[in-house]
């Protein structure tokens, strides 16, 4: 069985404050991994990847992935409270790309 | 990136009636898929939807329930058979979109289906 575990939340911070949103993986084989974020009543909308170890970085979003460990998590530094939303973690596992597997998504909130 | 459209975006509709579900997208694409996502809940892949020949179906979804069709790469449909109410959920396409360091998915706007 193929998991992706989220902690469901909510994880609440305040405004300006670090977020920190882990994930972590059972397959060992999986190569690429990937965030989005669900606004309430919207689709997902794909935030970031990464597939290699170590620290990604785009404007206020920091992903990391550790395949020892098989975790990888998102950082999302000066939360706005525009950011509350739901943050899904996807996994795609093998070679080449196959069907995602999704966590159940953390929720976050930043408060003003 | 891809453009991803869905029709209809939201309907009510009665038990035991059908729905067809519209997915297109602005540009060729090898991979799309249909998700449900039901009320609190996290996205259940339904199936693959493969041109030229069936979809492929995850656990706990049948062709007979879940119709769908796959004409050319970048239109596809699914179609919510006699429904009851347990079907009402948000109905996803998504997309494969090749190339750069990885391939990427990205989703439709969603389909919001209540069934009455």
């Amino acid at each position: 069985q193929k998991e992706v575990e989220q902690n469901s939340g909510p994880l609440s911070v305040p405004e300006g404050a670090i977020a920190s949103l882990n994930c972590t993986y059972s397959d060992r084989g999986s190569q690429s991994f990937f965030w989005y974020r669900q606004y309430s009543g919207k689709s997902p909308e794909l935030i970031m990847f990464i597939y290699s170890n170590g620290d990604k970085e785009d404007g206020r979003f920091t992903a990391q992935l550790n395949k020892a460990s098989q975790y990888v998590s998102l950082l999302i530094r000066d939360s706005q409270p525009s950011d509350s939303a739901t943050y899904l973690c996807a996994v795609n596992t093998g070679t080449g790309f196959q069907k995602l597997v999704f966590g159940t998504g953390t929720r976050l909130l930043v408060s003003p | 990136s891809a453009v991803i459209s869905q029709k209809p975006s939201r309907d009510i509709c009665q038990r035991g009636t059908s729905l067809t579900i519209q997915c297109q997208v602005d540009s060729q694409v090898t991979m799309m898929f249909w998700y449900r996502q039901q009320p609190g809940q996290s996205l259940t892949l339904i199936a693959t939807a493969n041109q030229g020949s069936e979809a492929t179906y995850e656990s706990g979804f049948v062709i007979d329930k879940f119709p769908i069709s796959r004409p050319n790469l970048t239109f596809s449909t699914l179609t919510v058979s006699n429904m009851s109410p347990e079907d009402s959920s948000i109905y996803l396409c998504s997309v494969v979109v090749a190339g750069g360091p990885t391939d990427t998915q990205y989703f439709g706007p969603g389909t919001r289906l209540t069934v009455l």
